[in-house]
C-alpha cells in the first residue's frame, strides 16, 4: 500500500524559509522510473507543480520558482524534503507531495499517489 | 500562466456524456494525465498514458488525444463526478518540467 504524508509548519512569516517533509511508504525511490514531486494549490486556485526528484537523484524545478526551491531525498528514511526560501503571502497554499511515475520510453510523467496535503499560511 | 488550457467550467445532465478538453503544444509530444479533485480533498488520478485507468476508477472515464488537444470523456455522468478536473503533461520545452492546466469545474445537473 502506497502512502505519502506531508509535514511542516502551518504558519510561516514573510521572508522566512519553509521546510516541508514528505514521508512515504509502499515504494522505493531507488527504483528506476520512480520520482516524488511537490505540488501546491493556493486557496480556490489551480494546481502548480513545484519540483521533482528522481530515482537517480536528479532534480527539476519550476522555472518561475527555481531560485527559491531545493528538493532532496533521504532514501534510507523514505523521505523527500522541499525548502522554499523568502516566503511571501502569495505562497499561502496547500502543499502536496505525490509519487511520480516516469516512463523512460515516452518521457511521460504522471502522479499516481498523493498525500492529503498540508496548508501553509504565510503571514506576519 | 498555464501552458495547458482548459475551459473553466462545463456542465452535463445526469447520465449524459461530457468531454473536458486540454490544449497545449506539449500534447503533440507527450500524453496528458487527468486528475479529479473534490472539495477539501487531494487530487485523484483518473486517466494516464494513452487511455489507462488506475484501479478503482470507473470505466465511464476515458481519455483520448488529437494534435494539441487531450480530452477526458465521462460517459453517463453521475452525481459523484461533480468535481474539478485538471490535466497535466510535460512542458513544451521538453525539459523535465511538468505543467498543469487551469482546471475545469464540472457540474452535473
Amino acid at each position: 500500500q502506497v502512502t505519502l504524508r506531508e509535514s511542516g509548519p502551518a504558519l510561516v512569516k514573510p521572508t522566512q524559509t519553509l521546510t516541508l517533509t514528505c514521508t512515504f511508504s509502499g515504494f522505493s525511490l531507488s527504483t528506476s522510473g520512480m520520482c516524488v514531486s511537490w505540488i501546491r494549490q493556493p486557496p480556490g486556485k489551480a494546481l502548480e507543480w513545484l519540483a521533482l526528484i528522481d530515482w537517480d537523484d536528479d532534480k527539476y524545478y519550476s522555472t518561475s520558482l527555481k531560485t527559491r526551491l531545493t528538493i532532496s531525498k533521504d532514501t534510507s528514511k523514505n523521505q523527500v524534503v522541499l525548502t522554499m526560501t523568502n516566503m511571501d503571502p502569495v505562497d499561502t497554499a496547500t502543499y502536496y507531495c505525490a509519487r511520480t511515475n516516469y516512463d523512460i520510453l515516452t518521457g511521460y510523467f504522471h502522479f499516481d499517489y498523493w498525500g492529503q496535503g498540508t496548508l501553509v499560511t504565510v503571514s506576519s | 500562466s498555464s501552458e495547458l488550457t482548459q475551459d473553466p467550467a462545463v456542465s452535463v445532465a445526469l447520465g449524459q456524456t461530457v468531454r473536458i478538453t486540454c490544449q497545449g503544444d506539449s500534447l503533440r509530444s507527450y500524453y496528458a494525465s487527468w486528475y479529479q479533485q473534490k472539495p477539501g480533498q487531494a487530487p485523484v488520478l483518473v486517466i494516464y498514458g494513452k487511455n489507462n485507468r488506475p484501479s478503482g476508477i470507473p470505466d465511464r472515464f476515458s481519455g483520448s488525444s488529437s494534435g494539441n488537444t487531450a480530452s477526458l470523456t465521462i460517459t453517463g455522468a453521475q452525481a459523484e463526478d461533480e468535481a474539478d478536473y485538471y490535466c497535466n503533461s510535460r512542458d513544451s520545452s521538453g525539459n523535465h518540467r511538468v505543467v498543469f492546466g487551469g482546471g475545469t469545474k464540472l457540474t452535473v445537473l
